[in-house]
């Protein structure tokens, strides 16, 4: 059971650069998110996925497209990376009411580091 | 939408002292508190968390208090320890059908002193 997995762990991109961020849980959580979080800014939401077949954006979306491949996938691409999108990149799952009782709180994957030169 | 604010950003303490880190909301129609821990380096992971029909709940060193009225809950860390320096996260959300949708507040960085 491995619970939240992110790849890749690290990765520098150069400006205009595209790339994709692949995050697989296997708790059979109905909700997926990706979060960024930058220094003195906490975690901020960037899109959600509240069930299969849906995605919507979150505070900062600008930039970043997502995927909700399957129950299990969801997927974060940057088609023209910015330097401002240097930051760690965390994706978490949850599950919904009546999936798991008293249990509600994200898992969080390990994250991804993201620098653009 | 939901915003939360959290205090203090620091917070130093030496071993054995109580720690406490206090949240504000904005929106009322939260109704999960949600405390998160990471350590450096790491993902964050969720310690204790509160729904709106409780007031306070423990779980051993650790406690949070809610208070509905005021739109503030707090996280109560007695008897520190040296493994209990970490940047701890409150966040709030609306759950309603399951689906719950976190705001954080900014972090506050714990430092415990032997």
């Amino acid at each position: 059971n491995a619970g939240v997995t992110q790849t890749p762990k690290f990765q520098v991109l150069k400006t205009g650069q595209s790339m994709t961020l692949q995050c697989a849980q296997d708790m059979n959580h109905n909700s997926m998110y990706w979060y960024r979080q930058d220094p003195g800014m906490g975690l901020r939401l960037i899109y959600y996925s509240a069930s299969e077949g849906t995605t919507d954006k979150g505070e900062v979306p600008n930039g970043y497209n997502v995927s909700r491949l399957n129950k299990r996938e969801f997927s974060l691409r940057l088609e023209s990376a910015a330097p401002s999108q240097t930051s760690v990149y965390f994706c978490a799952s949850s599950a919904r009411m009546g999936q798991a009782a008293g249990d509600y709180g994200y898992t969080f994957g390990s994250g991804t580091r993201l620098t653009v030169v | 939408g939901e915003n939360v604010e959290q205090h203090p950003s620091t917070l130093s303490v030496q071993e054995g002292d109580s720690a406490v880190i206090k949240c504000t909301y904005s929106d009322s129609a939260s109704n999960y508190f949600p405390w998160y821990k990471q350590e450096l380096g790491k993902r964050p992971q969720l310690i204790i968390d509160i729904r709106s029909n409780v007031g306070e709940k423990k779980d051993q060193r650790i406690a949070v208090t809610l208070n509905k009225t005021a739109k503030h809950f707090s996280l109560h860390i007695t008897e520190t320890q040296p493994e209990d320096s970490a940047v701890y996260f409150c966040a709030a959300s609306l759950m309603n059908t399951g689906f719950q949708k976190l705001v954080f507040g900014t972090g506050t960085r714990l430092l415990v002193s032997p």
